[in-house]
């Protein structure tokens, strides 16, 4: 699947490192998701961006810091991470026709992070 | 908030064989999405259906949206089926955001 790529594919960061990753939409969608994929845990929604402006920020911690530039680009930015972070983060991004009714989503590839 | 559930949690099957797997949601939903994860992590769309079947090549899908069940079929399986399945539904709570149920890991043996 080329319509949404996600960069990097991995990445190793210490606890004081900072580091970003980026996600980028092809489909000319108006809307973009963070999702957190822990071990032995359902995927969970951390951000949405609508029309570039974050709609839901479902209760994540301050140490990530999404950034939605434009309606193809989502960055997440990490910084003091903790090791219980480490798990596979996927982007995706949905054509909202009215506002909180979106339709089909689709996904990245994900960045496998590991935080040592 | 609304629970989605799938079953089983676990299946293997030798190639050839065909499988059924099922995802339940509590409460209406205006859409439900399934998807293939594959060994490398990425989510792979299979369906998009609110209700109804729809039918893409060896897979089918079914949502009865009145009993909030949705079935997923895989006839005639293949190694390459092997993987984790999802089901997902939208909640509308100022922003759609998919709530995923946890899973059916299937096992095609050769």
């Amino acid at each position: 699947e080329t319509g949404v790529t996600q960069t990097p594919r991995h990445l190793v960061m210490g606890m004081t490192n900072k580091k970003s990753l980026k996600c980028e939409q092809h489909l000319g969608h108006n809307a973009m998701y963070w999702y957190k994929q822990s071990a032995k845990k359902p995927l969970e929604l951390m951000f949405v961006y609508s029309l570039e402006e974050r709609v839901e920020n479902n209760s994540v911690p301050s140490r990530f810091s999404p950034e939605c530039p434009n309606s193809s680009h989502l960055f997440l930015h990490l910084h003091t991470l903790q090791p219980e972070d480490s798990a596979l983060y996927l982007c995706a991004s949905s054509q909202e026709e009215v506002v909180g009714h979106g339709r089909e989503q689709y996904f990245g590839p994900g960045t496998r992070l590991t935080v040592t | 908030g609304i629970q989605v559930e799938q079953s089983p949690p676990d299946l293997i099957l030798q190639e050839g064989a065909n499988s059924t797997l099922r995802c339940n949601f509590s409460d209406s939903v205006n859409n439900l999405q399934w998807f293939h994860q594959n060994p490398w992590g990425q989510l792979i769309n299979l369906f998009y259906i609110p209700s109804g079947t729809k039918q893409n090549g060896r897979l089918s899908a079914t949502t009865v949206a009145t009993e909030r069940y949705s079935l997923l079929y895989i006839s005639s399986s293949q190694t390459t089926d092997s993987g984790v399945y999802f089901c997902a539904v939208p909640i509308i709570q100022g922003a759609q955001k998919l709530v995923f149920g946890q899973g059916t890991r299937l096992t095609i043996n050769p």
